[in-house]
Parts: C-alpha cells; structure tokens; sequence
C-alpha cells in the first residue's frame, strides 16, 4: 500500500513562530501536493512539487513556502505563523508513471494547526 | 483559473433514498476526473476515477458516477444510500497538460438520517 506519512497529527505554535511540516511518501511518486483544508471552503492547493527541487505555487501560496531536496520528502514551511493560518493541512502524493496515466492522489492523515 | 463547483453543500437523505451530487470543472482541454470521501474522523480515500474510455465508472461500496463532457460534469450518483455513507464528498480534476494540478471542489456534506 502507498504511504503517505505526515510527521505531526496536531501542533499547537504561536503567532510568529515559524512552522515545519513534514511529509513523506514511500511510491517514488513524482508529484507532490499541500492542501489545507477548512469547512466550507474544501481542499485548497497550497504548493504542488513535480520533480526534486521543482516546485509550483497553488492557489493559497501566500504565507507558505516549500523545499523537495529529496524525491520522497515534502516539506511546507509557514514563516511567520498567524492566526489565519489555523487549519487541517493535508499533503498527498501521485505519478504520472503508471499505466494508462493513472494521476491518483494518496493522501495522509492530515496536521492539524493551531496558531495562539 | 481552473475552478471545481460543487454546488451541493449539505444533502440530508433518509437510508434508502437515492442520491446525486453534482460536480462542474471549467476547464476544457483533457482531465482526469476523481471523486473522494472522507469519513468522520478519517482521511481522505479515492471513491472512483475517469481518466478515459466508458464515461460512467463504477466505484467502491455502489457509488457511480457519470462523465459528460459536453457538460463539463462528472455527478456522483447511488440508487440507495445508507446511514454509513454519512460523509463529506470531493470532486476533484487534473489537467492533463503541462500543470497537473489536482483541483478539489469545496465539498458536499451528506448526512444520512437512519
């Protein structure tokens, strides 16, 4: 089964601090996603990531920035943490290098964050 | 911008009724087409797929789901829906072109009322 591993299930960090969030997925999957998700509003694309090192901004980018130094790792950083930012963040995986082009997502368990 | 509508956002059922939820993508080149639940308390599964061929796909515990392209829709549908379906259901895209994106709609809450 793929595994998509996110490193925190609930965070509590101030406002100003800044954030890591980890995740790590064992497919060698190309594509990397972050979402964050509120009630209401659905998945929103934080980030994506296609390859090492690429990356590509989503819908939200704002306040948020990414590193993929290694295939298997994504990691969303928020650099300056405010209340706004309080929110389920969820980091999914796929590849294009499957049959017929299968672009399926797999999801983790998600982080929630809390900014006090 | 690629946009994902979902126009219902909470659907309240009775057990055995049947349901449809409608789903809108806005952009017109070649997509992959996804439909996830999530359960309370879970994380979010893959309940069925388009990327091509019969433009109705069966998926996981009777949900179905119907592509028209001409529509640019792609309507999650069950004959008959149980208390356990009770969830949050999302549409989702991908353009087959140079971005990739996976798209998600805003959601629809169902609860199904035993």
């Amino acid at each position: 089964d793929v595994k998509v591993t996110q490193s925190s299930r609930y965070l509590v960090k101030r406002t100003g601090e800044k954030v890591f969030l980890e995740c790590v997925q064992d497919m060698d999957h190309e594509n990397m996603f972050w979402y964050r998700q509120d009630p209401g509003l659905g998945l929103r694309l934080i980030y994506f990531s296609y390859d090492v090192k690429m990356k590509e901004k989503g819908d939200i980018p704002e306040g948020y920035s990414v590193s993929r130094e290694k295939k298997e790792r994504f990691s969303l950083i928020l650099e300056s943490a405010s209340t706004n930012q309080t929110s389920m963040y969820l980091c999914a995986s796929s590849s294009l290098r499957t049959a017929f082009r299968n672009t399926e997502a797999f999801f983790g368990q998600g982080t929630r964050l809390t900014v006090v | 911008a690629q946009s994902v509508s979902q126009h219902n956002h909470h659907v309240i059922l009775s057990e055995a009724a049947s349901l449809e939820l409608g789903c809108n993508y806005s952009y017109g080149g070649t997509v992959n087409l996804f439909w996830y639940v999530q359960y309370p308390g879970q994380h979010l599964q893959l309940l069925l797929k388009y990327f091509s061929g019969d433009p109705l796909v069966k998926g996981i515990k009777g949900f179905e789901a119907e592509f028209i392209k001409s529509k640019f829709s792609f309507n999650l549908r069950k004959p008959s829906v149980q208390w356990s379906d009770t969830a949050e259901y999302f549409c989702a895209v991908i353009r087959m072109d140079s971005s990739y994106k996976l798209i998600f709609g805003s959601g629809t809450r169902l609860l199904v009322r035993p």
